[in-house]
């Protein structure tokens, strides 16, 4: 059974930094491209980021590139989000997912970030 | 990278169908035949219900299908249920490796 379970999450102040964490099972996580995908309260969903199956590809939304990092350890399959410079507007539930090139199939449960002073 | 636009709302009652409407440009739902749907339950995770415009991921009900004309895809639920009442969303590849999804519908079973 496919799992993947984010954690990291937090109250943070604007201008801080939080890395959020994926542990993912299940499936051979070394063979996927991985996604970060987000909902601010009581919104719709935003695609923030993907990374390729090894690691040598990223993609970013415009909203978040250059304060986004997204990467991935294949040997603890782990995905990770580094969040800098934070905004307010980035106050969300940040999931992680699992997916190819072209689709997203399988997301984790979500963990809220919320930046407020 | 501009949401696609879907309805608010849309209803029906049980046994009815129902379409929503996910409406994009020709840099994403018009270039691609990459659009997916996925259900939404309060508080819970999203679940992918059709992907590449009309496929099904297996253990999803037929009773959902796709399909796509130009800039505009939708997403057809048969015999409405009441554990269809939930937030739906389109999504479209919009190329550079980038996605976009839509602004989200409500169905409600009336």
């Amino acid at each position: 059974e496919v799992q993947l379970v984010e954690s990291g999450g937090g109250l943070v102040q604007p201008g801080g930094s939080l890395r959020l964490s994926c542990a993912a099972s299940g499936f051979t996580f070394s063979n996927y491209w991985m996604h970060w995908v987000r909902q601010a309260p009581g919104k719709g969903l935003v695609w923030v980021s993907r990374i390729n199956s090894d690691g040598s590809s990223t993609s970013y939304a415009d909203s978040v590139k250059g304060r986004f990092t997204i990467s991935r350890d294949n040997a603890k399959n782990t995905l990770y989000l580094q969040m800098n410079s934070l905004r307010v507007e980035d106050t969300a539930v940040y999931y992680c997912a699992k997916g190819g090139a072209t689709v997203i199939d399988y997301w984790g449960q979500g963990t809220l970030v919320t930046v407020s002073s | 990278q501009s949401a696609l636009t879907q309805p608010a709302s849309v209803s029906g009652s049980p046994g009815q169908s129902i379409t929503i409407s996910c409406t994009g440009t020709s840099s994403d739902v018009g270039s691609y035949n990459l659009v997916s749907w996925y259900q939404q339950h309060p508080g819970k995770a999203p679940k992918l219900m059709i992907y590449e415009v009309s496929k099904w991921p297996s253990g999803v009900s037929n009773r959902f299908s796709g399909s796509k004309s130009g800039n505009t895809a939708s997403l057809t639920i048969s015999g409405l249920q009441a554990e269809d009442e939930a937030d739906y969303y389109c999504c479209s590849y919009a190329g550079s490796s980038t996605f976009v999804f839509g602004t989200g519908t409500k169905v409600t079973v009336l």
